[in-house]
């Protein structure tokens, strides 16, 4: 059964501080890992992933992949309250139907 | 600017009425999903389609069905509404050949009641 874990579940830390939010995997037929960002509404589009050891970055997000030991990293430095949201991991299968398995989400809340 | 619209933000209905969520994209995507989302859950996939009078079960469709008569267009069918059915339902698009691109793009979301 196909398999995407989050972790921590959820997080509160306090503006400034770095926060590394975890996502591990067993599936098959693995295409690309991404990450989404949700806020009160519909998830968008963060990264996607599909070659370990290579950085994707965006201002203060940044993510890595490591397909030998099947996880991703998504971390945000200096963090800001505008990033509270909930960030969902999610694997893109190699199929022609685009089919994704999406994690629990890790609920980050960055207090002032 | 690309959009997935979903027909309402809040619905009530009562136990064992019939209910449509409407979905539509205007990417010409290939592929549509249907979400519900849970607290502590994530979003887990009811159906999804890849084509025009395609249909794919998901992680959990009981309870459901689903209708995608034109390709902009995915309908999601409760035949018979329960109150677990009660939730946050999420429909997304993506290309099927994504080209490096496989994102999902998804919808506002449509909260459902179920009394």
């Amino acid at each position: 059964e196909d398999k995407v874990v989050q972790s921590p579940l959820s997080l509160v830390v306090h503006e400034g501080d770095t926060v590394t939010l975890n996502c591990s995997y067993e599936v098959t037929n693995f295409r690309s890992l991404l990450w989404y960002k949700q806020e009160k509404k519909a998830p968008t589009f963060l990264f996607m992933l599909t070659s370990s050891g290579i950085e994707k970055k965006s201002g203060r997000l940044s993510s890595i992949l490591d397909k030998k030991e099947l996880f991703s990293i998504l971390n945000i430095t200096a963090t800001q309250t505008g990033d509270s949201a909930i960030y969902l991991c999610a694997v893109d299968h190699n199929t022609n139907a685009g089919k994704s398995t999406f994690g629990d989400g890790t609920t980050l809340t960055v207090k002032p | 600017d690309v959009k997935v619209t979903q027909s309402s933000r809040y619905l009530v209905k009562r136990t064992g009425e019939k209910v449509f969520l409407e979905c539509v994209q205007d990417m010409d995507h290939e592929n549509m999903f249907w979400y519900r989302q849970d607290p502590g859950l994530g979003l887990r996939l009811i159906y999804f389609s890849y084509d025009v009078k395609m249909k794919e079960k998901g992680d959990i469709p009981e309870g459901y069905s689903v209708s995608r008569e034109k390709k902009e267009r995915f309908s999601l069918i409760l035949e018979s509404a329960s109150t677990n059915q009660t939730s946050m339902y999420l429909c997304a698009s993506s290309p099927r050949d994504g080209r490096g691109h496989n994102e999902q793009f998804f919808g506002p979301g449509t909260r459902l009641t179920v009394l």
